[in-house]
């Protein structure tokens, strides 16, 4: 039972360019949550989705940042237009359900370098 | 706005000592508290969690215990090894319908040999 995956696990890209990160959450897992991590700071929830749902967007910034989860195939988060400060570390976890207290399981992240 | 303090921000304890990690919320409605140790450059992993109806919960060496009055929640790890070294954080989950996870800082455990 292969875990949660992210692609790519590390990508460079320079200033105005675009961003697409992907997650494919654990078999049976139909709800994905994306988290941004910062050199040595803890992790910041940025969007809850579930199958062609975004239940809470609150974290996520209201510009250039969009998130989406088809029905088919994984969850993409799409940074448009990236700047230096968009460089992290980017987490996302999966539950099989939408319950508050299901255990999230996390992807080894994509590294998001911006020159 | 909800937001979780953890503190210390880093501990170095001796091999065989205990630490202790602790962390407060300030969302009343937060009912689900996990903690995660995360190695260098690597994925968050769960280690233990408690839920609010329950005041302590104990995993081998790993025992978590939260005061909703006080809105505290503390991880203690008796017989450090070294490879307890990581950083761990702590959670909060805010419940009635909720989704969202709000993690403390981090703390930075080194465990000395």
């Amino acid at each position: 039972n292969a875990g949660v995956m992210q692609n790519p696990r590390h990508l460079v890209r320079r200033r105005g360019q675009e961003a697409r990160l992907r997650c494919s959450p654990m078999k049976g897992h139909s709800h994905v949550y994306w988290y941004r991590q910062l050199p040595e700071e803890g992790l910041k929830f940025m969007v809850y989705l579930q199958k062609e749902n975004i239940i809470d967007e609150s974290g996520m910034p209201k510009e250039r940042f969009s998130a989406e989860f088809p029905k088919e195939g994984p969850s993409i988060l799409r940074i448009q237009q990236v700047v230096r400060g968009d460089s992290a570390a980017y987490f996302c976890a999966s539950s099989p359900t939408g319950t508050v207290t299901d255990t999230q399981y996390f992807g080894p992240g994509t590294r998001l370098t911006v020159l | 706005g909800e937001n979780v303090e953890q503190h210390p921000s880093t501990l170095s304890v001796q091999e065989g000592d205990s630490a202790v990690i602790k962390c407060t919320y300030s969302d009343s409605a937060s009912n689900y508290f996990p903690w995660y140790k995360q190695e260098l450059g690597k994925r968050p992993q769960l280690i233990i969690d408690i839920r609010s109806n329950v005041g302590e919960k104990k995993d081998q060496r790993i025992a978590v215990t939260l005061n909703k009055t006080a809105k505290h929640f503390s991880l203690h790890i008796t017989e450090t090894q070294p490879e307890d070294s990581a950083v761990y954080f702590c959670a909060a989950i805010l419940g009635a319908g909720g989704f969202k996870t709000i993690f403390g800082a981090g703390t930075r455990l080194f465990v000395k040999a």
